[in-house]
């Protein structure tokens, strides 16, 4: 099975700054990978498909990136409306896999 | 304009099976390309896939879960159907269904459904 580590866990961070998640995976994964915000309560909302494919209607602040089997997603300005936990997922091949979430505190 | 919506019971006894409905519009599991998946999540942790099922495929799920598992689509009724049997309370979770596409991740999700496991 693939395993997807994310880090940090907990992220705190100041309106304004450029924040960066890390999801590395155990194998190749094709650049299969997506991620995801969830606020308390609500559901998750996809922000970035195929590594680096931004979802419609998402903010251009939000970014994603790879090398290798390692991923990343960006917020180059952090915004108030930003926190919440975000999850990376592989979905390349059987059993996906969710990383275990960051939590983003403002 | 795609909506999804998981329909189940929200108490279940420990031992006893669990059948979550998945009701979809706005795409057809008969389009090439298009699939739900099942995905969970106990309170306060993280989110866990469960099972998919696409267009041209019988359904995949999570073997962690022990072949507790299954997963079918009526295609003419627009539903996908989760069957968790055994249940235990550490399967208490929220249970939310989504559409994908394939080659992308989930972009539509229903609003999910809690499920408490507890006598």
């Amino acid at each position: 099975d693939i395993q997807m580590t994310q880090s940090p866990s907990t992220l705190s961070a100041s309106v304004g700054d450029r924040v960066t998640i890390t999801c590395r995976a155990s194998q190749s994964i094709n650049s299969h990978l997506a991620w995801y915000q969830q606020k308390s309560g609500k559901t998750p909302q996809v922000l970035i498909h195929r590594a680096s494919s931004l979802q419609s209607g998402v903010p251009s602040r939000f970014s994603g990136s790879e090398s290798g089997t390692e991923f990343t997603l960006t917020i180059s300005s952090l915004q108030p409306d930003d926190f919440g936990t975000y999850y990376c997922q592989q979905y390349d091949d059987y059993p996906w896999a969710f990383g275990q979430g960051t939590k983003v505190e403002i | 304009q795609i909506t999804l919506k998981e329909s189940g019971p929200t108490l279940v006894k420990p031992t006893e099976t669990l059948r979550l409905t998945c009701i979809f519009s706005g795409f057809s599991l008969s389009t090439t390309g298009v699939g739900v998946g099942w995905i969970r999540q106990p309170p306060g942790k993280a989110l866990e896939w469960l099972a998919s099922i696409h267009w041209g495929d019988n359904g995949r799920c999570n073997p962690s879960l022990g072949g507790r598992l299954t997963i079918t689509k009526d295609t003419s009724k627009n539903q996908v159907v989760l069957t968790m049997t055994n249940m235990d309370p550490v399967d208490t979770a929220t249970y939310y269904c989504a559409h994908r596409r394939v080659a992308l991740g989930l972009d539509f999700w229903g609003q999910g459904v809690l499920v408490t496991v507890s006598s």
